[in-house]
């Protein structure tokens, strides 16, 4: 089993709709992070959690919500989904900050 | 803010040629510097890393150095292999109020033909 999943792999859904995107992690790491990839643009930090209680903003949440089920499940939310929120998005996890990260393999979002 | 700047793809090398991949970063404070790598269909995977000035990260044959007085990272390979066609992203991490989290340039495309 892979250390980071993300599920659903792909997903296509309308404009207006709700969609959740999980990840869950095996590492044992307290970090846990999504990313929104853009081409040309490269990885945007979307939210961030220290630990179970401690949710951030990153640079681009307008649209989005997150949810710290559990030190190991960490999932976002587009409330409404508009056609610019179609991309690709990554569940990273980290021990600490100053380290590598360690990513799931994305999910391919498209919003029709 | 914090920063990270690289050089546009695609780069295209045919193989045992020498690669560079050209980084340079804005930072508040001291970061940490890293080199991710992305192959087709895949999640991004640490490649190496530099914590502090004139470090030497190196991994499969890649190596970069932590360049504080021109602020660069530049990521280099002596013979770039078919298997080495890739996506390459630099990032730095900054202590933030104690807070880190990383903070990406926007992908540099490497096309390696036989």
């Amino acid at each position: 089993d892979a250390d980071v999943t993300q599920t659903p792999r792909n997903r296509i859904t309308k404009t207006g709709k709700r969609i959740m995107l999980e990840c869950s992690q095996t590492k044992g790491h307290d970090r846990m992070y999504w990313y929104r990839q853009d081409p040309g643009l490269g990885l945007r930090l979307i939210y961030y959690s220290f630990d179970v209680k401690d949710i951030n903003k990153g640079e681009i949440s307008d649209g989005y919500s997150v949810s710290r089920q559990a030190q190991a499940k960490f999932s976002l939310s587009l409330e409404s989904a508009i056609p610019n929120q179609t991309a690709l998005y990554f569940c990273a996890t980290s021990q600490t900050g100053g380290e590598g990260y360690t990513f799931g393999s994305g999910t391919r979002l498209t919003v029709v | 803010g914090n920063s990270v700047t690289q050089m546009e793809g695609p780069v295209t090398l045919s193989e045992e040629a020498f690669l560079t991949i050209n980084c340079t970063y804005t930072a508040t404070g001291y970061p940490s510097l890293f080199w991710y790598v992305q192959y087709p269909g895949e999640g991004l995977q640490l490649l190496l890393k530099a914590t502090k000035a004139d470090d030497k990260g190196s991994n499969k044959g890649f190596e970069a150095t932590y360049r504080k007085e021109t602020t660069s990272f530049h990521l280099e390979k002596g013979s770039v292999q078919v298997s080495d066609s890739a996506v390459y992203f630099c990032a730095l991490s900054v202590m933030d109020t104690g807070r880190r989290a990383l903070t990406f340039g926007s992908g540099t495309r490497l096309q390696v033909q036989p």
